[in-house]
């Protein structure tokens, strides 16, 4: 069974400039979640969707960020524009259901460099 | 809001050795679970061992444990017989109603 597959694995870009993950979740699993772990710390929800919808996007900076689910399958995030705060690793899980107890499946994640 | 504290920044252990990561935790809510992650170089996350707060019982999975106290909203893993690949950043997690809330992580060496 494949796993969480995010891409690219490292993106560095200027201040200002826009960027976008992708995310492509485990099979049949209705649950993705969007993290950022900041260097030295643990990871911290930016979106939850369960199938398309987003379910909770409260952490999510809206003026900068967005975030799509298409048909409850992959997911993009992006960033516009970006900012050297920014840097960090943006990770992707997904679980099979919608119950807060379930086992998280994460990707290996994007790191980006904001210069 | 839910906090989540893992007071060790670093660790290190002997192979084969025993030793306990440490996490405490504060919330009003009275049902949540608990996780423990393990996040190796390549960077993803891999579930360890998961914790209802209804079950009294502590969770083992192999050579992993963990040690839940509820009243004193404590929840440490013990690793026996450490291996070398147990090296790696360990974080503990809380989740309720759809909110998850990680610790900042624990950094285990396992030294040959």
């Amino acid at each position: 069974e494949a796993g969480v597959v995010q891409s690219p694995r490292y993106k560095i870009i200027e201040k200002k400039q826009p960027v976008a993950f992708w995310c492509n979740p485990i099979s049949g699993h209705n649950t993705l979640y969007w993290y950022r772990q900041n260097l030295g710390q643990g990871p911290e929800l930016l979106i939850r969707y369960e199938n398309e919808e987003a379910v909770d996007d409260s952490q999510l900076p809206k003026d900068r960020f967005s975030a799509e689910r298409l048909k409850g399958v992959d997911s993009t995030l992006k960033i516009q524009p970006a900012e050297l705060g920014d840097s960090a690793v943006y990770l992707c899980a997904s679980s099979p259901g919608t119950e807060y107890n379930e086992k998280l499946f994460f990707g290996s994640g994007t790191q980006l460099s904001v210069l | 809001a839910q906090t989540v504290t893992q007071s060790q920044p670093e660790m290190s252990v002997q192979e084969a050795e025993t030793v306990t990561l440490s996490c405490t935790y504060d919330t009003s809510e009275n049902n949540y679970y608990l996780f423990w992650y393990k996040q190796p170089p390549s960077r993803q996350m891999i579930l360890v061992i998961r914790q209802e707060a209804y079950k009294q019982q502590n969770a083992t999975e192999n050579r992993f444990s963990v040690n839940f106290q509820k009243a004193a909203k404590s929840f440490s893993l013990k690793i026996s017989d450490s291996q070398l690949g147990d090296t790696a950043m360990y974080f503990c997690a809380f989740f309720n109603a759809g909110k998850s809330t990680f610790g900042d992580g624990t950094t285990l060496t396992v030294k040959p």
